[in-house]
């Protein structure tokens, strides 16, 4: 069965500055489906980014940009130039390339931007 | 577009009752989805919907939960008996279709208090 793992419970970073969260899956497929999604306090879930396995340039949306290394199973999210708006819960989320129905979440990781 | 609507945001019931949380998915989305977010274990898939019928219901926890589909615009996720450790944030996801390229797109989620 697939896994996610978030390994970072909380971050902080400082308004401006740039800040990496980790996520680590575990998966015997070849290809398959990677997300990041933001929870602000509202609790609606905001896809982020998305990244294909069998693409090896990594995905990039203004400030969000990850790093995808797929022989280690790592799909971090790097934040640049943070913004107070970003604080949040991150979601790191895993789907089958055949049945992406089903996402499978990570724990979370809480963001918190300080000025 | 309204986007995904879920009632009640809240919800304090007392072990034991029966609790119905409601979503009204995006007009037009075809596939429906209900997930549960706890501390301790994430956000995860109870189950999920195409066109009414129920598609995959691997995560529902037990028997006292049921989910139902009447018709396109309207789902509901049925706890009973209700219990302590039901509490949690549920949430209702709606989508177009499937593939990653169909976002889903979540409602404000349902937090359930149980006492």
């Amino acid at each position: 069965a697939q896994t996610v793992t978030q390994s970072q419970p909380e971050m902080s970073v400082q308004e401006a500055e740039t800040v990496t969260l980790s996520c680590t899956y575990d998966t015997s497929e070849s290809d398959y489906y990677l997300f990041w999604y933001k929870q602000p306090p509202s609790r609606q879930m905001i896809l982020v980014i998305r990244q294909e396995a069998y693409k090896q340039q990594n995905a990039t949306e203004n400030r969000f940009s990850v790093n995808f290394q797929k022989a280690a199973k790592s799909f971090s999210l790097k934040i640049s130039d943070s913004q107070l708006g970003d604080a949040a819960m991150y979601f790191c989320a895993y789907s089958h390339l055949y049945n992406t129905d089903k996402l499978i979440f990570g724990t979370g990781t809480r963001l918190q931007v300080f000025p | 577009d309204a986007g995904v609507i879920q009632s009640p945001r809240h919800e304090v019931t007392e072990m034991g009752q029966e609790v119905t949380l409601r979503c009204k998915p995006i007009s037009g989305h075809d596939y429906l989805f209900w997930y549960r977010q706890t501390m301790m274990r994430g956000l995860e898939l109870l189950i999920y919907f195409n066109n009414n019928v129920p598609i995959d219901d691997s995560g529902m926890p037990e028997d006292r939960f049921s989910a139902k589909m009447p018709n396109a615009s309207f789902s509901t996720l049925k706890i009973q008996p209700s219990e302590p450790r039901d509490s949690a944030v549920y949430f209702c996801a709606s989508s177009l279709g499937t593939g990653s390229l169909y976002e889903q797109y979540f409602g404000p989620g349902t937090r359930l208090t149980v006492t």
